[in-house]
């Protein structure tokens, strides 16, 4: 069976700490992605990844990083945390063939106090 | 730029009763068409997908969903709903290959469905 597995499901963090949310995919997908879910605005992207080492901002980048060194793991990397990022984070991946059939982990909600 | 709008928030149906979800979409070009569901303390998962061809595609657990350009809708329906159906469902856009948004799924806000017995 398929899978994306996330590193946390529930995250506490303070404001200003760096936060890193991990994603491991075990179906050789060459694409990866990170969302940001919440209420009344269904998923929004915040990057993407093609490959190692490749990464895509986007449609909502800003305050986040990624890093792809593997071709399975794919992190979200809060710099510094904020109230604002105060959501639930979904890791999807899928295969260069069929970039939009994507498969999701069970996702991370994470509290910034 | 792509959009996608779900225009109900919440359907409330009872079990056996026929759903169908609206999706209407914005996209300058043939889009690339998705439903997918979200079960409680789960991912999303695929339900359907449409690329050309027919217009009406079969996805997974019964569902059935029709695009129709001139209504730029795609929506989702299924003649008879089961219990286990009670989910959040999100209707999403994919940019055909060459286009600025190529790669991005644009997804709905989404429908919570209810299913009483």
């Amino acid at each position: 069976d398929v899978k994306v597995t996330q590193s946390s499901r529930y995250l506490v963090k303070r404001t200003g700490e760096k936060v890193f949310l991990e994603c491991v995919q075990d179906m050789d997908h060459e694409n990866m992605f990170w969302y940001r879910q919440d209420p009344g605005l269904g998923l929004r992207l915040i990057y993407f990844s093609y490959d190692v080492k490749m990464k895509e901002k986007g449609d909502i980048p800003e305050g986040y990083s990624v890093s792809r060194e593997k071709k399975e793991r794919f992190s979200l990397i809060l710099e510094s945390a904020s109230t604002n990022q105060t959501s639930m984070y979904l890791c999807a991946s899928s295969s260069e063939l069929r970039l939009y059939e994507q498969y999701f982990g069970p996702g991370t909600r994470l509290t910034v106090t | 730029a792509q959009s996608v709008t779900q225009p109900d928030i919440h359907i409330t149906v009872s079990e056996g009763a026929s759903l169908e979800l609206r999706c209407n979409y914005s996209y300058g070009a043939t889009p690339y068409l998705f439903w997918y569901v979200q079960s409680p303390g789960q991912g999303l998962q695929l339900l359907l997908k449409y690329f050309s061809g027919d217009t009406l595609v079969q996805g997974i657990k019964g569902f059935e969903a029709e695009f129709k350009r001139s209504q730029s809708s795609f929506n989702l329906r299924k003649p008879s709903v089961h219990w286990s159906d009670a989910a959040e469902y999100f209707c999403a856009v994919g940019a055909e290959a060459g286009g600025t948004s190529y790669g991005k799924l644009t997804f709905g806000q989404g429908t919570i469905l209810t299913v009483h017995p």
